[in-house]
């Protein structure tokens, strides 16, 4: 595997489902990131982790709650979740999130979980 | 609030073509913006980016005109494929110790052959 991947890359759930988004980077990244992708939309920014440690929660409701156990692994558990929380979930990594002389600290993307909840 | 106004929401361009997309922001506080290209199925990834301390960049077929002045920043297609037919995100980043990433709302590219 390379990059930055996601699991599932489809989820249909319940509004009274518990369920877990995976995100694995291989990149030897040490930041990473939570987007929501609505359509016609920005992308909003959820979560940041840098170092395993959460850096930024964008006001994100609890029914949302990630996990980051190390560097390379981003979980983001669901429950309870409301129809217009269904988007595509898209998980970033970045080297860090401090500024850094020339680095651009590009972001890359994985190809995002469609998550539908009914 | 830090936005990136992007216009237009969707463009259709003939083989050959120049495309054009323009963004506008209010912080003048952004350090880095760039422009992301994302095909369905796919994150969106970093296609060009600019600093504000030049006014044009190009690569290939793929050009960013900056106007500090103005606030506003535009990416060029030029030679429209239809391989780049997707939605680009414009996006634009600030000073501090997060430097989150702001994007634009996208717009969604096609090209016809």
């Amino acid at each position: 595997e390379t990059g930055v991947t996601q699991t599932p890359r489809h989820l249909v759930m319940g509004m009274t489902n518990k369920k877990s988004l995976k995100c694995e980077q291989h990149l030897g990244h040490n930041a990473m990131y939570w987007y929501k992708q609505s359509a016609k939309k920005p992308l909003e920014l959820m979560f940041v982790y840098n170092f395993k440690e959460q850096t930024e929660n964008n006001s994100v409701p609890s029914r949302f709650s990630p996990e980051c156990p190390n560097s390379s692994h981003l979980f983001l558990h669901l429950h309870t979740l409301q129809p217009e929380d269904s988007a595509l979930y898209l998980c970033a990594s970045s080297q860090d999130t401090l500024p850094g002389g020339g680095s651009y600290n590009e972001q890359f993307f994985g190809p995002g979980t469609r998550l539908t909840v009914l | 609030q830090q936005q990136v106004k992007q216009s237009p929401q969707s463009l259709i361009v003939q083989k050959g073509g120049i495309s054009i997309i323009n963004c506008a922001y209010e912080n003048t506080a952004f350090d880095y913006f760039p422009w992301y290209q994302q095909f369905p199925g796919k994150g969106p990834a970093l296609l060009i980016a600019i600093r504000p301390d030049v006014s044009e960049k190009k690569e290939g077929r793929f050009t960013i005109s900056f106007n500090k002045s103005a606030k506003q920043f535009s990416l060029h297609i030029m030679d429209s494929q239809p391989g780049d037919s997707a939605t680009y995100f414009c996006a634009a980043r600030g000073f501090g110790s997060a430097r989150q990433l702001t994007f634009g709302s996208g717009t969604q590219l096609t090209v016809l052959p």
